[in-house]
């Protein structure tokens, strides 16, 4: 079945940097990729949900790129600020849509 | 305004009761899914339901049951709970129009 790698499992940089989480996939049948982000103590919030069709997906305040060949999805952070600091999870689904395979975690500190 | 609630917040047992919880969402969604989360491990699906009385074991069924006899509702039943059971466990919906799954703000269970 699906296998879901997500680097780095903790991540720390200063306000304003940037952070790069990455997640590779084994499923070549992956259709939908998913960012959730989940604040300490809290459920988990969706941040983006991207399509296959589409390799880059901005937001406000980061960017989904979408490596299909390569089978990686990651999540960048510009310019990070305190209230970003959270764990985030990627989550990938085949076609049909009803599984989402997680990522292990990625738990970011922004520091002031 | 997408809602899933779930019921208790924290919860407490000894080992060898038996533990029920409690999902509930609003917004008639047909598949309802329970995870657990563990450190360092993401969310593991325990069961999947699709509708009334339509339920698939996820990765981790062992030790779990669940029940669904009104779409709106989406209960995990521990019989016997064993102390390795202690983690938090989260209840998902998603619409039938879209992909995302929208969670609920999770029970955590120690098992002592």
């Amino acid at each position: 079945g699906e296998q879901v790698e997500q680097r780095p499992p903790h991540l720390s940089v200063r306000e304003g940097d940037s952070a790069v989480i990455t997640c590779t996939y084994t499923d070549p049948n992956s259709y939908y990729f998913f960012w959730y982000k989940q604040e300490p103590g809290a459920s988990l919030q969706l941040l983006m949900k991207v399509f296959s069709s589409t390799e880059i997906n901005e937001g406000q305040g980061f960017t989904v790129l979408l490596n299909k060949k390569d089978k990686r999805l990651s999540l960048n952070l510009t310019a990070a600020h305190p209230g970003d600091s959270a764990a985030y999870f990627c989550a990938v689904s085949v076609h049909s849509g009803t599984y989402q395979r997680f990522g292990t975690g990625t738990k970011l500190q922004v520091v002031p | 305004d997408m809602k899933v609630t779930q019921m208790p917040r924290y919860l407490i047992k000894r080992m060898g009761e038996n533990v029920l919880l409690e999902c509930g969402q609003d917004m008639s969604h047909e598949t309802m899914y329970w995870y657990r989360q563990d450190p360092g491990l993401g969310l593991q699906l325990i069961y999947i339901s699709y509708d009334v009385d339509s339920n698939s074991e996820g990765d981790i069924p062992k030790g779990y049951r669940v029940s669904r006899k009104k779409r709106e509702h989406f209960s995990l039943i521990l019989d016997s709970a064993k102390t390795n059971q202690t983690s938090v466990y989260f209840c998902a919906s998603r619409p039938d129009w879209g992909y995302e799954q929208y969670f609920g703000p999770g029970t955590r269970l120690t098992v002592l």
